[in-house]
């Protein structure tokens, strides 16, 4: 595969269920990043990390729990939504520094539903 | 702080009209500009970029030119196509913020056979 890839693309949850989104990059990026895209709302910039180090949280609720095991996966773990939660979350990927530093590439997004 | 203006949409036009929509900003350092698309129901694509004054970035028959002068970087499009039909957002990534990006609310085109 190539690219920045999501799972599961789309996710249906509880309020009190507990469950987790998946990004990967085959890009070979040190910098991971996760937005929230809503409904007629600017991207909102939720998680920055980079060398595996988280250096930006966005003022972000407690019930998102990011994790960065290596520089090529990312996930954010979900707990105890809220209906407003409901958005698209995208995961986008870069290498400051690097040739293309400052271009970011997203993956396709996992839309997701809270009941 | 960093910010981007972008033309409020939506847009409709009819297949092959000339295509133009207007993005300007604000930024504390020399930024990068970019622009985006996304198609219904996936993530955002890198449609083009220009990272110096007077540079012009280009694909797929769009086009944006870097103007430091007027703080400008707006998208055209000679003849638009009904596969063209999809959310564009205009960005900026100012090194002096760790290249984050920037990003205007987007504006949907809409292009009618």
């Amino acid at each position: 595969e190539t690219g920045v890839t999501q799972t599961p693309r789309h996710l249906v949850m509880g309020m009190t269920n507990k469950k987790s989104l998946k990004c990967e990059q085959h890009l070979g990026h040190n910098a991971m990043y996760w937005y929230k895209q809503s409904a007629k709302k600017p991207l909102e910039l939720m998680f920055v990390y980079s060398l595996e180090e988280r250096v930006e949280n966005n003022s972000v609720p407690s019930r998102f729990s990011p994790e960065c095991p290596n520089s090529s996966h990312l996930f954010l773990h979900l707990h105890t939504l809220q209906p407003e939660d409901s958005a698209l979350y995208l995961c986008a990927s870069s290498s400051p520094g690097g040739r293309q530093g400052d271009t970011q590439y997203f993956g396709p997004g996992t839309r997701l539903t809270v009941l | 702080g960093d910010s981007v203006t972008q033309m409020e949409g939506p847009v409709t036009l009819s297949e092959e009209a000339f295509l133009t929509i207007n993005c300007t900003y604000t930024a504390t350092g020399y930024p990068s500009l970019f622009w985006y698309v996304q198609y219904p129901g996936e993530g955002l694509q890198l449609l083009l970029k220009a990272t110096k004054a007077d540079d012009k970035g280009s694909n797929k028959g769009f086009e944006a030119t870097y103007r430091k002068e007027t703080t400008s970087f707006h998208l055209e499009k000679g003849s638009v196509q009904v596969s063209d039909s999809a959310v564009y957002f205009c960005a900026l990534s100012d090194r002096g913020s760790n290249y984050k990006l920037t990003f205007g609310k987007g504006t949907l085109l809409t292009v009618n056979p």
